[in-house]
């Protein structure tokens, strides 16, 4: 069963532009939500994580976005550069649970 | 600050043999856990510990299992191994709840 839906499975956005990627999530019990960003042979890096409290968190150009009752987060790269090429994966964990569990994965691209 | 650090880097073995994979955490961090990354797929949870302690195990069979030492540092056998056993295998440390710092990983090849 996969528990954490994400969307697209690739993306190609130009240099400069929003690159926005989504995660659905199944399970209620989910407490904490963090995306990761991995680039080729190296290990996931933690990019940013929301809790369920708050609708939105920025950290520099990273955004997420969080919807309760939707029950749907997403990731927003403002000013994307060819440096933020990587695979982004959204996760998600109970409270006081530190099983994260992941989505599929996006690959994203950023051309000049 | 050295992060989570694992060992070896790459390996290959063949079908049926065993393997084991070394983690040492983020210094201060008492907690590790052990992940599976198929090829295009995201990472799979395989075990947490907690002060040498289970706190919790993923839908592996009995052929994985794993260990916590006094320092911290933790260990992932893998038994009888297959070629679906081919992966990235991943560790990562907290002292917080929720946090999780990645180590590289260790590339397995099984043939």
């Amino acid at each position: 069963q996969q528990q954490v839906k994400q969307s697209p499975q690739s993306l190609i956005v130009q240099k400069g532009g929003i690159s926005i990627i989504n995660c659905a999530y199944e399970n209620t019990a989910f407490d904490y939500f963090p995306w990761y960003q991995q680039f080729p042979g190296k290990g996931p890096a933690l990019l940013i994580a929301i809790r369920p409290d708050v609708s939105e968190k920025k950290e520099g150009r990273f955004t997420i976005s969080f919807n309760k009752s939707a029950k749907q987060f997403s990731l927003h790269i403002m000013d994307s550069q060819p440096g933020d090429s990587a695979t982004y994966f959204c996760a998600a964990s109970r409270k006081g649970n530190e099983k994260l569990t992941f989505g599929t994965g996006t690959r994203l691209t950023i051309i000049p | 600050d050295a992060g989570v650090t694992q060992s070896p880097t790459h390996l290959i073995k063949t079908r049926g043999q065993h393997v084991t994979l070394r983690c040492s955490p983020i210094s201060g961090h008492k907690s590790v856990s052990w992940y599976q990354q198929v090829l295009g797929q995201g990472p799979q949870f395989i075990f947490q510990y907690y002060e040498k302690e289970e706190r919790g195990r993923g839908n592996f069979p009995d052929r994985f299992s794993a260990r916590q030492f006094p320092n911290y540092s933790s260990e992932l056998n893998v038994n009888a191994l297959l070629l679906g056993d081919s992966a990235l295998y991943l560790c990562a440390s907290s002292s917080l709840v929720e946090t999780q710092y990645f180590g590289p990983g260790t590339r397995l090849l099984v043939l």
